[in-house]
């Protein structure tokens, strides 16, 4: 079946630590998404790819890279710089219509 | 610039009563509309869209929306509440720019009572 695979679906990490959360897509899109969900506000965009190997920063790119070698993967990897990575992080692509398809999402906790 | 405002962090019906989720957005040309539902620890599945064809949209699970341009709102509504409707839900625009990137509404719990 196609869809939008994330892995792991929880990670912890420890303080200083990168860490770097998988998407991968066998849907044949485009482009590719990473949101970050916090309770009570909704998803917000990090960064996004529309083709191979170029991708944009979103609305809070500070301390999070990504790097897209591939048209199936995206995966995103959270920095030491990143002051508060606790969080639900969604992956998402789409291809020429104008809605997303999302996957099953990574937990981030900093220990 | 756009946005997308959802009333109400939390709504409560009983099983069997009319669900009604709101949701006014902004934006300065005619948008491309989505209604999103979240199961705790999942990803966000689409229910339904609206782009710019039939203003009564249906989805799945016996869910609908209405674009109303005058309101600048896309209410989502059930007839009848069933205690797996019990979730997360979440209204979106897309910018208006050459990529699909989606503004998320702040969402809102739905709880179903017995």
């Amino acid at each position: 079946d196609g869809g939008i695979t994330q892995s792991p679906k929880y990670l912890f990490r420890k303080e200083g630590q990168n860490v770097t959360l998988s998407c991968e897509q066998n849907l044949n899109h485009d482009a590719m998404y990473w949101y970050r969900q916090d309770p009570g506000q909704g998803l917000r965009l990090i960064y996004y790819s529309q083709i191979v190997n170029d991708f944009q920063k979103g609305d809070i790119a500070e301390g999070y890279s990504v790097s897209r070698e591939k048209k199936e993967s995206f995966p995103l990897t959270v920095t030491s710089a990143q002051k508060n990575p606790t969080a639900f992080y969604l992956c998402a692509s789409s291809t020429g219509v104008p809605e997303a398809f999302f996957g099953q999402g990574t937990r981030l906790t900093v220990v | 610039a756009q946005s997308v405002t959802q009333l109400g962090s939390h709504v409560s019906v009983s099983e069997g009563a009319l669900v009604l989720l709101r949701c006014n957005y902004s934006s300065s040309v005619p948008p491309y509309l989505f209604w999103y539902v979240q199961y705790p620890n999942q990803g966000l599945q689409l229910l339904l869209k609206y782009t710019s064809a039939a203003t009564l949209v249906k989805g799945i699970n016996g869910f609908e929306a209405e674009f109303k341009k005058s309101e600048t709102s896309f209410h989502l509504t059930k007839p009848s509440a069933h205690m797996s409707d019990a979730a997360e839900y979440f209204c979106a625009v897309n910018r208006m720019d050459s990529s699909y990137k989606l503004i998320f509404g702040s969402g809102t719990r739905l709880l179903v009572r017995p």
